[in-house]
């Protein structure tokens, strides 16, 4: 099993559609999770943590299953903006570094 | 502030040849890292520097060496570049560990003929 998995899409939507990505991730104990996004030919920037129980922030809501090893990431409301490559990331297996999966792609479209 | 800074922006190689990638950031961040991103392998981790003095190999060492400089700065060195090191190399740092947000610079593309 990779270490982080995610379904690399593309995920074409319409605007105002609400879209989910999920992620798999193999190390039982990694304790920090976070979701990327990176424009193209950008540089990947923090959008949120994900915490335990879940959190929110505006239209987007993650959440952590740690029986089952998955993140998920819910964006409400699709803007053209939210057009990215969406990073599922969570600690390497020392707690010294991050491992990225390879990406989301999500289109939304007019 | 400027946050995490890399120069050059575009690089063109031939085979054989060294160059070095400078990396700095402003945030006092005890921790930088360098990665590589490659279409449809995502990001990759090089070599890692969790805090001044200290620096260890990530997933793909293989062909480079780093140096932590002072808490500031991070380089990355290709001693004979290779056409399989075209990519886009990505400089980050992050307060102390895993823990943290990771900032990172806007890349160095790479390309080695």
């Amino acid at each position: 099993r990779k270490e982080v998995e995610q379904d690399p899409g593309p995920f074409n939507v319409p605007e105002g559609a609400t879209v989910a990505f999920n992620c798999t991730y193999s190390n039982s104990a990694s304790q920090s999770f976070f979701w990327y996004r990176q424009d193209c030919r950008k540089e990947p920037k923090l959008l949120m943590s994900v915490y335990s129980s879940g959190n929110e922030d505006g239209r987007f809501t993650a959440q952590l299953n740690r029986a089952s090893q998955y993140i998920s990431l819910l964006i409400r409301d699709s803007k053209l903006s939210d057009s990215a490559t969406y990073l599922c990331v969570v600690n390497n297996q020392a707690g010294t570094a991050l491992i990225f999966g390879k990406g989301t792609t999500l289109s939304v479209s007019s | 502030n400027a946050g995490v800074t890399q120069t050059p922006k575009f690089q063109v190689l031939k085979t054989g040849q060294s160059m070095t990638l400078q990396c700095a950031q402003d945030m006092n961040h005890n921790s930088m890292y360098w990665y590589r991103q490659d279409p449809g392998m995502g990001l990759r981790l090089i070599y890692y520097s969790a805090s001044e003095g200290t620096t260890d190999k990530g997933e793909v060492p293989n062909g480079y060496n780093v140096s932590r400089l002072n808490k500031r700065e991070f380089s990355l060195r290709l001693e004979s570049a290779a056409p399989s090191q075209t990519s886009v190399y990505f400089c980050a740092s992050s307060d102390s560990g895993a823990s943290y947000e990771q900032y990172f610079g806007p890349g160095t593309r790479l390309t080695v003929t």
